[in-house]
């Protein structure tokens, strides 16, 4: 079983949509995690961290379920520009600095 | 303008010829990294710097060097590149080595090895 997993879509919905993703990961020692967004062949860019009470950016709601050993995005009001794919990074204890990435889940938004 | 630079962008090499991607940042990070991304496999950890002189293998390091030895820059060296290192590398910078310090990525160097 892969340590981060994602489903890698594509998420395909209507501009003004509510759509929502999952991150499992496998290591319940699992301390940081992050949401990136990667536009296609581009460099991956930091979207949001994830915070234990979870956290809400704007139209971005970014939650952790430790018991489930998950976290999930929310983007709520979909634009056109939110088109990109969202990679989850989490970091497992013990000071490791080896981030593991999910392989993304791709969002395609629609007119 | 705060950045991480890589070149070159793209790459087309023959198997055997040992080639040097550059990688420089202006943050005064103390932590860099390569990766490579791969369709289907995502983005994994080739080799990691904590700083200068400092650096450690990432889940992916056979057929790759790196050297650390001035803080800005982290090269990534293929001595014997081979076919199966085609694929996408991205160098990324942070603060510091620990877990929520943001990492800023390099525009990505598109590597062929025929």
């Amino acid at each position: 079983r892969k340590e981060v997993e994602q489903d890698p879509g594509p998420f395909n919905v209507p501009e003004g949509a509510t759509v929502a993703f999952n991150c499992t990961y496998s290591n319940s020692a699992s301390q940081s995690f992050f949401w990136y967004r990667q536009d296609c062949r581009k460099e991956p860019k930091l979207l949001m961290s994830v915070y234990s009470s979870g956290n809400e950016d704007g139209r971005f709601t970014a939650q952790l379920n430790r018991a489930s050993q998950y976290i999930s995005l929310l983007i709520r009001d979909s634009k056109l520009s939110d088109s990109a794919t969202y990679l989850c990074v989490v970091f497992a204890s013990g000071g490791s600095y080896i981030p593991t990435f999910g392989r993304g889940t791709s969002l395609i938004v629609h007119p | 303008e705060a950045q991480v630079t890589q070149n070159p962008r793209y790459l087309i090499t023959v198997t055997g010829k040992k080639l040097t991607v550059t990688c420089s940042q202006n943050m005064n990070h103390e932590y860099m990294s390569w990766y490579r991304q791969d369709p289907g496999l995502g983005l994994r950890q080739i080799y990691y710097s904590m700083n200068v002189e400092v650096t450690d293998k990432g889940d992916v390091p056979e057929g790759y060097k790196v050297s650390r030895k001035e803080k800005r820059n982290f090269p990534l060296i293929l001595e014997s590149p081979s076919p199966n290192q085609t694929s996408l590398y991205f160098c990324a910078s942070r603060q510091g080595g620990g877990m929520n310090t943001e990492a800023f990525f390099g525009q990505g160097t598109r590597l062929t090895v025929v």
